[in-house]
């Protein structure tokens, strides 16, 4: 069974860092690309960022480019983002996604339960 | 403002059929990239309802479809039951920024 469980969430500054994790079982990691998908409270879902399986490829919303990172270690099964000069508006449930690609897209057929991250001083 | 375009809810009563339509682009739906539709139930993580525009995931019952056309897709669902009752998101594909993109989100209310 495929298990997503996100962690490192939490109360933090603006302007302050925060890096999130994402810890997979019940599929081989190594062979598909992850995403960061973030849900703003009472707003709906903005995908945040991909990278490929290897990591040799990592794309951004624009509104997180330069501030965020994401990165994967294989060997531990994990999925992060490290999260620099947060603004009040990061402020939102974070969700790693497993991607499955398509013909003509992608789309995100597994989700971990989520971590808020909430940015206020 | 989220890309996709989406009602911001829907109503009908139980057995009764809905549509969610979903508008995007000439860079994204236009561009002949899939729609995929997501249900999230109050308190609960969003799950995928029907993928590549039209196919339901093991599990999803056949009360739910999924068309697209042009630069719109609808989501549809017959025989409303009580526990239909969620958010419902609509999500393509943007080359441009090669990543995805959602619509704002539809909050079905079963009366």
């Amino acid at each position: 069974e495929v298990h997503l469980v996100e962690s490192g969430g939490g109360l933090v500054q603006p302007g302050g860092s925060l890096r999130l994790s994402c810890s997979v079982s019940g599929f081989i990691f190594s062979s598909y690309w992850m995403s960061w998908v973030r849900q703003a409270p009472g707003k709906g879902l903005e995908w945040v960022a991909n990278i490929r399986e290897d990591g040799s490829e990592k794309y951004y919303v624009d509104s997180v480019k330069g501030r965020f990172t994401i990165s994967r270690d294989n060997a531990k099964n994990s999925l992060y983002v490290q999260m620099n000069s947060l603004r009040v508006e990061d402020t939102a449930v974070y969700y790693c996604a497993r991607v499955f690609w398509t013909a003509a897209g992608l789309y995100f057929d597994y989700w971990g339960q989520g971590t808020l991250v909430t940015v206020s001083s | 403002q989220s890309v996709l375009t989406q009602p911001p809810s829907v109503s009908g009563a139980p057995g009764q059929r809905v549509a969610i339509s979903c508008t995007g682009s000439s860079s994204d739906i236009g561009a002949g990239f899939d729609v995929h539709w997501y249900q999230q139930l109050p308190g609960a993580t969003p799950k995928l309802l029907i993928y590549a525009n039209s196919n339901r995931p093991s599990g999803v019952p056949d009360r739910f479809s999924g068309s697209r056309s042009g630069t719109s897709a609808s989501l549809a669902i017959t025989g409303l039951q009580a526990e239909d009752e969620a958010d419902y998101y609509c999500q393509s594909y943007d080359n441009s920024l090669s990543g995805s993109v959602f619509g704002g989100g539809t909050k079905l209310t079963v009366l």
